[in-house]
């Protein structure tokens, strides 16, 4: 199994741009779910999704933020428009239902707003 | 407020001695208590899960306790070796949402030689 796939690796885009990140989750894994990364908050739960439903987006910072699950093997994360804030790395991770295993993290996206 | 606290200075062991990090929370009622590794750069690692119900739980080199009384888990890593050098995440699951895990702000461990 490949894991967790997360596109592109890193993104630097200007202030006021839209990015869009990607995430493919593995094969089987019923929950999907966004992080951001920051040293100064850590690591933090931004939406997640079950069977392909947006279950809890408490923690998307604002309106600028949205996520989509179209299907069981790819969900974005758009940001529009992008801020200096935003700058972070940004993970996506999957699990199944009653696994004891956890969480699987992909790679990250490292996002940079200049 | 819910609140995760692990020791945010650095850890410094001694190759071969147990490693001892601190999970501490608040204002939870804990479903299970999870175990992550984080190395630069990489997404965290999933190591152990640990139930409300369960005193400890062992994997290999690795032992967690939970304790709901104190609110507390402990991760030991005996053994330590350099390769252990890595930042350990703790993440709680509460009773009312069970899928979902909040995580705590590591603590970075390094092994010295």
């Amino acid at each position: 199994d490949a894991g967790v796939i997360q596109s592109p690796r890193h993104e630097v885009t200007e202030m006021g741009q839209e990015v869009t990140l990607r995430c493919k989750p593995i094969s089987g894994h019923d929950y999907l779910f966004w992080y951001r990364q920051t040293m100064m908050r850590g690591l933090e739960l931004l939406i997640y999704f079950n069977n392909n439903v947006p279950i809890d987006d408490s923690g998307m910072p604002e309106d600028r933020f949205s996520a989509k699950m179209p299907n069981a093997s790819f969900s974005t994360l758009k940001i529009q428009p992008s801020e200096p804030r935003d700058s972070a790395v940004y993970f996506c991770a999957s699990s199944r239902t009653g696994s004891p295993t956890g969480q699987y993290f992909g790679p990250g996206t490292r996002l940079t707003v200049t | 407020s819910q609140k995760i606290e692990q020791n945010s200075e650095a850890l410094n062991i001694q190759e071969g001695k147990t490693a001892t990090l601190t999970c501490n929370y608040t204002n939870y009622s804990p479903a299970y208590l999870q175990w992550y590794r984080q190395d630069p750069g990489r997404g965290p690692v999933f190591l152990l899960l640990i139930r409300e119900n369960e005193k400890e739980k062992r994997k290999e080199r690795l032992k967690v306790t939970f304790d709901t009384t104190l609110k507390q888990s402990l991760f030991h890593i005996t053994a330590s070796q350099p390769a252990d050098s890595a930042t350990y995440l703790c993440a709680l699951a509460s009773s009312s949402s069970a899928s979902k895990i909040i995580f705590g702000s590591g603590t970075r461990l390094s092994i010295r030689p």
